[in-house]
């Protein structure tokens, strides 16, 4: 199984909701990302953080904010989201920032927006 | 420039045959292809991965080819299993400074592959 434990690992919320998404990995890794993944796509990057500190962010809407309180863990905050932000949500890490550091990724967790 | 274009998007084969799957890029930059393996329901996990200095790399039943004058590289699975069955993804990224992204992974939009028994 995945080293990078993600929770819930399904979510229904309505559009007026707050709800957050968990990660968790204790590999000692550096860099956590979020990704989104809509069916029959690939995953798109949403954020970056390395050591901490959140080092990309791909022009993502401002009701998705993430947060790293410490190097195991990353979480994403969700809030007035849209239907269409219906998507499996997923979470990786990698040793650190270099290129050749595989992402690890989480089984994600399938968010639907009603 | 930023595209890494894959084919098929769907591909059938029988078991023991070879599934091949084919990317391109144009970003002469890029300078890392990784492969990624997707079960339903399941995150992406790494299956292989090459650089330009090297034409082949074979682990196991998986093969990279990378021809880097067609800027091209494709996956071969050997003996193919209907374990096997799932979404391959290839990508690619730069090691250079990108415009801001360094290192970040451009996907593939996907190969469903299915294996008959």
């Amino acid at each position: 199984d995945t080293e990078v434990t993600q929770t819930p690992k399904h979510l229904v919320m309505g559009m007026t909701n707050k709800k957050s998404l968990k990660c968790e990995q204790h590999m000692g890794h550096r860099a956590m990302y979020w990704y989104k993944q809509k069916a029959k796509k690939p995953p798109e990057l949403m954020f970056v953080y390395s050591y901490e500190k959140l080092s990309i962010n791909e022009s993502v809407p401002s009701r998705f904010s993430p947060e790293c309180p410490n190097s195991s863990l990353l979480n994403l905050h969700l809030h007035a989201l849209q239907p269409e932000d219906s998507a499996l949500y997923l979470c990786a890490s990698s040793q650190d920032r270099r290129q050749n550091s595989p992402l690890h990724f989480g089984n994600g967790t399938r968010l639907t927006v009603t | 420039q930023q595209q890494v274009k894959q084919s098929p998007q769907s591909l059938i084969v029988q078991k023991g045959g070879i599934s091949i799957i084919n990317c391109a890029y144009e970003n002469t930059a890029f300078d890392y292809f990784p492969w990624y393996q997707q079960f339903p329901g399941k995150g992406p996990a790494l299956l292989i991965a090459i650089r330009p200095d090297v034409s082949e790399k074979k682990e196991g039943r998986f093969t990279i080819s990378f021809n880097k004058s067609a800027k091209q590289f494709s996956l071969h699975i050997m003996d193919s299993q209907p374990g096997d069955s799932a979404t391959y993804f290839c990508a690619a990224s730069s090691g250079m400074n990108y415009g801001g992204s360094q290192g970040n992974l451009i996907f593939g939009k996907g190969t469903k592959l299915s294996v008959k028994p």
